[in-house]
């Protein structure tokens, strides 16, 4: 049973602190979706690369996220320094497809608290 | 500035009656209609779509509805069942300037389904 996964589940971490979320999408796709979810906001894509290379990263806060692909089996999203505003729920989500609307594998994402 | 509207955040309806979850859009460049359905503490999942040349789509229980002309589509389910009690999330496909496609997504609305 293919699943995206998502390292940690749940993290807490103090203000100016550097948080980093690890994702491992399904074997093959290659197409991979950082998303974030508030109350405020839903859910808001922030990044997404397809064969490892980054395609748009127009949501994400540049100043303090990153998103790398280091190999195909590994995503990764840093904040660095972490805040409280950035308290949310963190889902990758992988694709086997070449557009956003094939459908798209969701983790069960990183709940990430700031304190 | 939500381009996807979700305007109810819960509904809770009675166990083999129908339920219709909406959402209204406000960008008339979009051209492709998810529904995506979410249980506490997992990602979500891939319900159902269509494309904005056709006006309905219809798999098992479920059916999504689109009004091109009121920018507002709906998800019916029918019978409700217990196991459809979830957040349910309306996205909409839009092609960036940048070229890359992306989903934007609706705040979500919280189903309960009562036995």
């Amino acid at each position: 049973d293919a699943r995206v996964t998502q390292t940690p589940r749940h993290k807490v971490t103090e203000m100016g602190q550097e948080v980093t979320m690890r994702c491992q999408p399904i074997l093959g796709h290659n197409t991979v979706f950082w998303y974030r979810q508030t109350m405020m906001q839903g859910l808001e894509l922030l990044a997404y690369f397809r064969n490892r290379a980054p395609l748009d990263d127009s949501g994400m806060p540049k100043d303090r996220f990153s998103a790398e692909m280091p190999d195909a089996t590994l995503a990764t999203l840093k904040i660095q320094p972490s805040e409280p505003r950035d308290s949310a729920v963190y889902f990758c989500a992988s694709g086997l497809g070449y557009t956003s609307t094939d459908t798209q594998y969701f983790g069960p994402g990183t709940r990430l608290t700031v304190l | 500035d939500q381009q996807v509207k979700q305007n109810s955040p819960s509904l809770s309806v009675q166990e083999g009656r129908i339920s219709i979850l909406n959402c209204d859009y406000t960008n008339s460049m979009f051209d492709y209609f998810l529904w995506y359905k979410k249980y506490p503490a997992e990602g979500p999942t891939f319900l159902i779509s269509i494309s904005s040349i056709k006006d309905k789509n219809e798999d098992g229980r479920f059916t999504v509805f689109l009004n091109k002309s009121a920018k507002h589509l709906s998800l019916h389910i029918v019978p409700s069942q217990p196991g459809d009690s979830a957040v349910y999330f309306c996205a909409a496909s839009v092609t960036t300037q940048g070229g890359s496609e992306k989903l934007v997504f609706g705040k979500g609305t919280k189903l309960t389904v009562n036995p």
